[in-house]
């Protein structure tokens, strides 16, 4: 079993060019987010998803664009680089409940982003 | 706005030695509350689930706590090893609001475990 799959683990980038982060599950949930990393912030949310159609922003959404065309896949793009979004970026993924997260998320092996 | 705070931010004990990790919280309408552990370079895995009914869980050497009174929860690690040496994360689950997505997570306590 799979899990969460991310790809690339690692690029990098000059300010200004574009790129996706890929990330695929296996396991049919319907929920699915997007975290960056950075050293002594935690975990920050980027963008989610509760279903193939919806998406939505969470704190930091700014320079990052989403979309879910399936239930499997959610990818993340960045427009134009710029390096503050130099970070490890993590994709997560989680069932749900009667309509709610139930936060048992799981993620991805990460993908580390530098831009220079 | 919801926050989880967790102390100590980093941590050194000798292997075989216990500790102790606490997260407090200010979620509201509390759900549950869930430990991750992240190894360097990986993804973070769940440890364990806390919710308002449960005082104590655990799982092997680990031993989760909560108190919903004071909205507090400890991560109590006996006789450690090398291999606990990671990050671990408290994630708060609000019922509905809180995060954008329910979720408000902490900022990680990084432990040590040195031989």
């Amino acid at each position: 079993n799979a899990g969460v799959t991310q790809t690339p683990k690692f690029q990098v980038l000059k300010t200004g060019q574009s790129m996706t982060l890929q990330c695929a599950q296996d396991m049919n949930h319907e929920y699915m987010s997007w975290y960056r990393q950075d050293p002594g912030m935690g975990l920050r949310l980027i963008h989610y998803s509760v279903g193939a159609g919806i998406t939505d922003q969470g704190e930091v959404p700014n320079g990052y664009n989403v979309s879910r065309s399936t239930t499997e896949d959610f990818p993340l793009r960045l427009l134009s680089a710029a390096p503050s979004q130099t970070s490890v970026y993590f994709c997560a993924s989680s069932y749900v409940l009667a309509g709610e997260n139930t936060g048992e998320l799981f993620f991805g092996e990460g993908s580390r982003l530098t831009v220079l | 706005k919801n926050q989880v705070e967790q102390s100590p931010q980093s941590l050194i004990i000798l292997e075989g030695k216990n500790c102790t990790l606490q997260c407090n919280y200010t979620v509201s309408p509390f759900s549950n509350l869930r430990w991750y552990k992240q190894d360097t370079g990986r993804g973070p895995v769940s440890l364990t689930i806390m919710t308002f009914s449960e005082n104590t869980k655990s799982n092997g050497r680990y031993t989760a706590t909560l108190d919903a009174d004071t909205k507090q929860s400890s991560l109590h690690i006996t006789a450690s090893q090398l291999s606990d040496s990671a990050s671990y994360i408290c994630v708060v689950s609000a019922e509905s609001g809180g995060g954008a997505d329910g979720l408000t997570f902490g900022k990680g306590t990084h432990l040590i475990i040195q031989p």
